[in-house]
């Protein structure tokens, strides 16, 4: 069964301290989709990034970075000098490849950046 | 600037009623979805479609159904709401994962149900 697990229930940190929420999955599949969304207050989920089962290079967008490991079911979300504009809900999902167009959510990590 | 849309953001209803949240997508999407979230428990799927006047159920599907009579309409039918169904309600599409690199989920801003 395919599961993503964030342990992490809720963050908080002063403003310009790194960040790390942590994403770990669960799937018997060998191809297979990560994703990170961001939920601000206003409710919309934000697509962030998206990485494949084949491609654990890291990947560094601005103040964002990922770090996908496949040899611990890991796909960590870091938030370098954090600001915040970051607080939000982050949600890690995970999708099997090619049987489903299925969407699997953890449960969220609720960040809160303090000035 | 491609979107989906929910008609309603707040919503109030009264137990028993039945209940009708409307999702609009103008991406030519094939699948759509329908999503709960609570607190401690994250996105959890109620229905999806995959193509017009086809569903299959998700996760939650219990007092829930939904209609998908055109590609870019997909509404979630709350028969005899309850209490228990209070939440946010959230809305997607996508186009089907065999095109990859277009594939990915555009959501609405959700609806927030009360059920009193």
């Amino acid at each position: 069964a395919q599961k993503v697990t964030q342990a992490q229930t809720e963050i908080s940190v002063v403003e310009k301290e790194d960040v790390t929420l942590d994403c770990v999955y669960e799937t018997r599949d060998t191809t297979y989709y990560l994703f990170w969304y961001k939920q601000p207050p206003s409710g919309e989920l934000v697509f962030l990034i998206r990485r494949n089962s084949f491609d654990e290079q890291n990947e560094i967008s601005g103040r964002y970075s990922w770090n996908f490991q496949k040899s611990t079911s890991s796909f960590n979300f870091t938030i370098t000098a954090s600001q915040v504009v970051d607080s939000a809900v982050y949600f890690c999902a995970l999708i099997q490849s090619y049987n489903t167009d299925k969407l699997i959510f953890g449960t969220g990590t609720r960040l809160q950046v303090f000035p | 600037d491609v979107k989906v849309t929910q008609s309603s953001r707040y919503l109030v209803k009264r137990t028993g009623e039945k209940v009708f949240l409307e999702c609009v997508q103008d991406m030519d999407h094939e699948n759509m979805f329908w999503y709960r979230q609570d607190p401690g428990l994250g996105l959890r799927l109620i229905y999806f479609s995959y193509d017009v006047k086809m569903k299959e159920k998700g996760d939650i599907p219990e007092g829930y159904s939904v209609s998908r009579e055109k590609k870019e309409r997909f509404s979630l039918i709350l028969e005899s709401a309850s209490t228990n169904q209070t939440s946010m309600y959230l809305c997607a599409s996508s186009l089907p994962i065999r095109y990859p690199r277009r594939w990915g989920y555009t959501f609405g801003s959700g609806t927030r149900l009360t059920v009193v």
